[in-house]
């Protein structure tokens, strides 16, 4: 099916490891987003991407880092990872500017011990 | 800085109960105020309004923007135990289609 497809689901990083949270949409869409969302809380945008090869920061960047290489995938890399990096992440696209039509993915759940 | 503020944060209700959820928003150049469900995973959308005073519906949930008081509501009437969930709020204010969240309401309808 069409959509937007996060991966991994979930996963358990030790403090000062690193991953890459992989996001992939096969829909054409030129805008995606990543946000993360804290127990009890809403989303909070960390970085999103108009088109490939352009990202800009969101409202939460700090400790991570993102890249737009094609249409289709837009990466979260976490470098050293922290306590405060534990959270559910999810990944979202639209087709264009203005809609807010969002295409969510199902979440990564990230644990940092 | 862009704010989305959601009341109550928790609703606990019987089925057949009506609720009202509360949105209030500060947003640059706002253009758009939109609902979601989130059960357990990714929210699912319900509603965006763009204009002030039209109401929009969706069998028993219908939600509606005041643009001057810079708040919206959104109702659930005849509630059933399925209407569990949390209920975001998110304004859009930028041409990029970034949205700004609210903390959310968590929803519990017993039977």
């Amino acid at each position: 099916n069409a959509g937007v497809t996060q991966t991994p689901k979930f996963r358990i990083l030790k403090i000062g490891q690193s991953m890459t949270l992989q996001c992939t949409q096969d829909m054409n869409h030129n805008y995606m987003y990543w946000y993360r969302q804290d127990p009890g809380m809403g989303l909070k945008l960390i970085y999103y991407s108009v088109g490939a090869g352009i990202t800009d920061k969101g409202e939460v960047p700090n400790g991570y880092n993102v890249s737009r290489s094609t249409t289709e995938d837009f990466p979260l890399r976490l470098e050293l990872a922290a306590p405060s990096q534990t959270s559910v992440y999810f990944c979202a696209s639209e087709t264009r500017t203005g809609d807010y039509g969002y295409t969510f993915g199902s979440g990564t759940r990230l644990t940092v011990v | 800085e862009d704010k989305v503020v959601q009341s109550p944060l928790s609703l606990v209700v019987h089925e057949g109960d009506t609720v009202t959820l509360n949105c209030s928003y500060e947003v640059t150049n706002f253009r758009s105020l939109l609902w979601y469900k989130q059960e357990k995973k990714a929210p699912t959308f319900l509603f965006m309004l763009t204009s002030s005073g039209i109401e929009k519906k969706s069998g028993r949930l219908s939600s509606i923007l005041d643009k001057k008081e810079l708040f919206s509501i959104l109702n659930i009437t005849a509630t059933q135990t399925g209407d569990s969930a949390v209920y975001l709020c998110a304004a859009g204010g930028t041409s990029y289609g970034k949205l700004t969240f609210g903390q959310g309401t968590i929803l519990t309808v017993h039977p």
